[in-house]
Formats: C-alpha cells, structure tokens, sequence
C-alpha cells in the first residue's frame, strides 16, 4: 500500500486481557516506531526497530509491553495483563534509512474497560 | 518540567491571518526540529523539517529555530480552513531516531 496500514482501527478489550496491535509499514522503509499518543497529548516513543532488531526501546512503559519485527517488515505490539491507563491511541511510523523524517500510520484506539 | 514545552490553545483565527505556533525546549542536544499536523483522528503528516538552526520556508509555511533561546516557531500565511488541525513540534538529537513530541497547538481557522 502508499502508506502505514495499521490494524485494528479501533480495540475494546477488558482489564487484565491480551491485546496485538499489528503495523505494515511503507514497502522498503528499514525503520518502524511504535509511539502512543494519550488524549490531549503529543506522541510518546515506544520503540524503534532498524531491520528486524529492536535498536531501542527505552520508552516501552514496563514488561508487559512488547513488539516484534520477525521480517524486518510487519511489527506487532504485544501489550500483556491490560490496564486501563494502556487506553490510548498507539501510532506506527516508518522512515527510510536513519532520517528523522517518520511517516505515520491513522493509529489503532485501544480502550481498556 | 517536559523536555518540550508547547501551548496547547486552542487558537482561533479568521481565514486569511498570519498564524504563529511555538515550543520551547529544554535539551540542547536537539539538532532536528520538526512540525507535524494532525487531523481529528488521523496520525501526524510530517510538514516541515529543519536541520540546527535557521530559516526555511515551503509555500505559505516558515518554520524558524534560535538554538541559543531554545525556541522553534511555524509560520502559517494566509490561513486557511483546511489549515484547522493540531501542530505538533517534535525535536530529536544527532543520530537518534527517537522523536520527542510537544503536546500539540489545536488551531482552528474560521471562514
């Protein structure tokens, strides 16, 4: 496709369940980033894969968060024994080489009841 | 305090003014400063980009950066309605790939 796909859309899911959030980033972009954004908030860093390793994640919140890259492609984020405070929209970005310059996908809307 | 500091408004303008939109920061290790728009439930969409400190300009968009106030400005002339949209700054350091975004300006221009 043209640009970041990411699925779901939107997830409703109960405290305590198990949640994939799934990124296709832009055919031959090296880099994927996974950010989340809480309402009134700008995008926070998560994660950022360089090929199919995960060059830094210093912003993942604690273990129950995790995401893979097994193809250097499609990303999923695994986020484990949900919170309510997970609730948010969590945005995946993809860039070409090492440039600062991201390109977003519409993000998926998590709410946890 | 945040590393970036931006006013989260709302800013309400007629069609046609000239709109100022600003952060502050905090990190002076930041070398890449960038201004991101943001439609009601859509991801950011990369407007402007700037490498250290100056001036660049693309269409009716000027995006400024003074390292030494630590202070970044986007410049919108002739505002249109299709400009209504929150601004996000976002500034990384040399060689990082991590972004750190400002909480954004919800700007709304209005016929």
């Amino acid at each position: 496709g043209a640009g970041v796909s990411q699925t779901p859309s939107n997830k409703v899911t109960e405290k305590g369940k198990y949640v994939e959030l799934r990124c296709d980033p832009i055919s031959g972009h090296t880099a994927l980033y996974w950010y989340r954004q809480s309402l009134g908030q700008g995008p926070e860093f998560l994660i950022y894969f360089q090929g199919t390793g995960a060059a830094d994640d210093s912003g993942l919140p604690n273990d129950r968060f995790f995401a893979v890259r097994p193809e250097g492609s499609v990303s999923t984020l695994k986020i484990q024994r949900t919170e309510r405070g997970d609730s948010a929209v969590y945005l995946c970005a993809s860039s070409f080489g090492s440039t600062p310059e991201l390109f977003f996908g519409e993000g998926s809307r998590l709410t946890v009841l | 305090q945040k590393e970036v500091e931006q006013d989260p408004g709302p800013l309400s303008v007629p069609e046609g003014a000239i709109v100022s939109l600003n952060c502050t920061y905090s990190n002076s290790a930041f070398q890449y400063f960038m201004w991101y728009r943001q439609y009601s439930r859509k991801g950011p969409e990369l407007l402007m980009y700037t490498y250290s400190s100056g001036n660049k300009e693309d269409g009716r968009f000027t995006a400024q950066v003074d390292k030494s106030s630590k202070y970044i400005s986007l410049f919108i002339r002739d505002s249109q309605p299709s400009d209504s949209a929150t601004y996000l700054c976002a500034m990384s350091e040399e060689g990082y790939n991590k972004l750190i975004f400002g909480a954004g300006t919800r700007l709304a221009v209005h016929p």
